[in-house]
């Protein structure tokens, strides 16, 4: 069965104080492993997909890393228009539909 | 990228009344989703809508509770029929396009009372 989990829960972050978020997944035949950014109230935003092992994407101050088993969000120097929700989603042989993990709460402080 | 037009975008209904919720996206698109957020969980898949056939969808939804519509390569419609409190989520509508970005809409944000 596949299953997807995001750690940690929740981060609450300084300005400035560069962390990692952790995607762990088993995805049968990965199409994809997409990152979102969602605000409360909000829809979730896309950030990123990544495709095999090895692949890496930035954008701002935020990098996603992709591994067979596991994806990083890398947040560096963050600011307080980072907190968010993050959330991935990797896209196995169901064509077309994401899974979902529960999300990383980030919250980042003056 | 798709910019996605999602209506009503919240909406308070009275229980055993249904809901019709529109998506409408700026582009052909040929993957359109809709998932349901319940208050502080993560996304769960409601359906596949396919252009002009029955929805597929997931374990846990049937069709006489959440039909689906989806009459071209732009527009769908979720209904949330004969609704109780249990219901009351965030509805999205989401789109793939070229298999390769999926894009959500704003959502609606539905109270059941």
């Amino acid at each position: 069965e596949d299953q997807v989990t995001q750690s940690p829960e929740a981060l609450r972050l300084q300005e400035g104080e560069s962390s990692s978020l952790n995607c762990s997944y088993t995805v049968s035949g990965l199409r994809g492993l997409f990152w979102y950014r969602q605000d409360p109230g909000k829809g979730p935003e896309f950030l990123f997909t990544l495709y095999s092992a090895g692949e890496e994407k930035e954008k701002e101050r935020l990098k996603a890393t992709l591994t067979k088993k596991e994806s990083f969000l890398h947040i560096t120097a963050p600011k307080p228009e980072d907190s968010a929700t993050y959330l991935c989603a990797p896209r196995g042989d169901s064509w077309g539909k994401l899974q979902f993990g529960a999300g990383t709460q980030v919250v980042v402080t003056p | 990228s798709a910019v996605i037009s999602q209506k009503p975008s919240r909406d308070i209904c009275q229980r055993g009344t249904s809901l019709t919720i529109q998506c409408q996206v700026d582009s052909q698109v040929t993957m359109m989703f809709w998932y349901r957020q319940q208050p502080g969980q993560s996304l769960t898949l409601i359906a596949t809508a396919n252009q002009g056939s029955e929805a597929t969808y997931e374990s846990g939804f049937v069709i006489d509770k959440f039909p689906i519509s989806r009459p071209n390569l732009t527009f769908s419609t979720l209904t949330v029929s004969n609704m109780s409190p249990e219901d009351s989520s965030i509805y999205l509508c989401s789109v793939l396009t070229e298999y390769t970005e999926a894009f959500f809409g704003q959502g609606t944000r539905l109270t059941v009372v």
